[in-house]
């Protein structure tokens, strides 16, 4: 089993839809969580950092669940722009960096 | 947020010959660098931990004598493919930490290998 495994891709919606993508990790010892975006042959780039309150920026929401151990992306009212591969990423320690990505959740979102 | 710069962006060269991929921290000191490898429509494969004035850490099944890392200062590190093949072809990432609590990574723009 992957350390972190997302949700099989690709995700193809209209234009102001509600989207959610799911990530789950297997280490418990997990402590830091992220979300990148990446668009087509560039560097994957923060979107979010997920807490455990939840935490939300414009129409983007992340939320962590420890119990059942996942995160979770939610985009409402989808642009063209959102379209991307979103990645979930995991660390077991802070301060070290050294991350586990998932595959990535690749979104188009049309017209 | 800090800046990672990665160079070459683009690299082609005949197989057999070396390329040598640079990562800087451009406006702070990283201890820790990452290089990982993408091959398309696929995640992140973290390849070696670079750690400043230390050899790097290689993940399982990467070739330490293959692709040789050099992190000789809190600001530089390099990745060198050495005899390049075909299967070699990649899109190369580095990524570095500030330091803060936060565990947040921050990437070069990628350096796409072409081996002919």
């Amino acid at each position: 089993r992957k350390e972190v495994e997302q949700d099989p891709g690709p995700f193809n919606v209209p234009e102001g839809a509600t989207v959610a993508f799911n990530c789950t990790y297997s280490n418990s010892a997990s402590q830091s969580f992220f979300w990148y975006r990446q668009d087509c042959r560039k560097e994957p780039k923060l979107l979010m950092s997920v807490y455990s309150s939840g935490n939300e920026d414009g129409r983007f929401t992340a939320q962590l669940n420890r119990a059942s151990q996942y995160i979770s992306l939610l985009i409402r009212d989808s642009k063209l722009s959102d379209s991307a591969t979103y990645l979930c990423a995991v660390t077991r320690t802070t301060n070290a960096g050294k991350s586990t990505f998932g595959d990535g959740t690749t979104l188009t979102v049309k017209p | 947020g800090a800046v990672v710069s990665q160079h070459p962006s683009w690299v082609i060269c005949k197989s057999g010959t070396s390329v040598k991929i640079e990562c800087r921290s451009l406006d702070f000191q990283a201890t820790t660098m990452f290089w990982y490898r993408q091959f398309p429509k696929q995640s992140l494969m973290l390849m070696a931990t670079s750690n400043e004035g230390s050899k790097a850490t290689y993940e399982q099944g990467v070739e330490k004598d293959k692709f040789l890392i050099n992190h000789a200062s809190l600001t530089l590190s390099t990745l060198t493919v050495t005899s390049a093949h075909p299967e070699d072809s990649s899109f190369y990432i580095c990524s570095a930490t500030s330091g803060g609590d936060t565990g947040e990574l921050f990437f070069g723009e990628g350096s796409r290998l072409t081996v002919l």
